[in-house]
């Protein structure tokens, strides 16, 4: 299995609170992207990275941001937690090039009340 | 229109049945496809990549129609073990790397 872990698995919070994910690899692949996964709508990307300090926007970008200060770590922030970010998040990475891979992260489940 | 469509289904079959799932796609620059599995409460994981002249690993047959745009997983024999969500996932060439997913097919296979 790919090295890539997610931190933490679960966590509850409250509304308005500042809530960071870390998703961290031992891989060392290009690519990393943070998905969030929600009943009727499938994995939707929220911000990916192409490489360190490089990042860019998803489709559901809104109220989330990203770092990625090392190869092994890209960090999601939720600055002022709502209840509408209850989700599945998960990350995942890829080598890039044709194989077209991702490995996947168990996922964090996030909870905010 | 989603980039990505899958009939979200549950498709409800008995052991042993044959069934088919079926994703269009709309960006006709797309060069790489794949078909992942997903378990309850899991994270996806890659079932198979799609060839353009198709492919085969045991009883799963993934097809790639370019000219119409989709992609097909045939499963034959079902098992009780392939009960999940399926996903497809379609890779855009260009300048980013970022695959998108369908939101998925239910499978359930029954005894």
């Amino acid at each position: 299995d790919a090295g890539i872990t997610q931190s933490p698995r679960h966590k509850v919070t409250e509304t308005g609170t500042p809530v960071t994910l870390r998703c961290h690899q031992t891989e060392n692949h290009r690519y990393m992207y943070w998905y969030r996964q929600d009943p009727g709508h499938g994995l939707r990307l929220i911000h990916y990275s192409y490489g360190v300090k490089d990042t860019d926007k998803g489709e559901v970008s809104d109220g989330y941001s990203v770092s990625r200060s090392k190869t092994e770590d890209f960090l999601l922030t939720l600055e002022s937690a709502t209840s509408s970010q209850t989700s599945v998040y998960f990350c995942a990475i890829a080598p890039g090039g044709n194989t077209g891979e991702l490995f996947f992260g168990e996922g964090s489940r996030l909870t905010v009340l | 229109r989603k980039e990505v469509e899958q009939d979200p289904g549950p498709f409800n079959v008995p052991e042993g049945a044959t069934v088919a799932f079926n994703c269009t796609y709309s960006n006709s620059a797309s060069q790489s496809f794949f078909w992942y599995r997903q378990d309850c409460r899991k994270e996806p994981k890659l079932l198979m990549s799609v060839y353009s002249s198709g492919n085969e690993d045991g009883r799963f047959t993934a097809q790639l129609n370019r000219a119409s745009q989709y992609i097909s997983l045939l499963i034959r024999d079902s098992k009780l073990s392939d009960s999940a969500t399926y996903l497809c996932v379609v890779l855009t060439s260009g300048g980013s790397y970022i695959p998108t997913f369908g939101r998925g097919t239910s499978l359930i296979v029954h005894p």
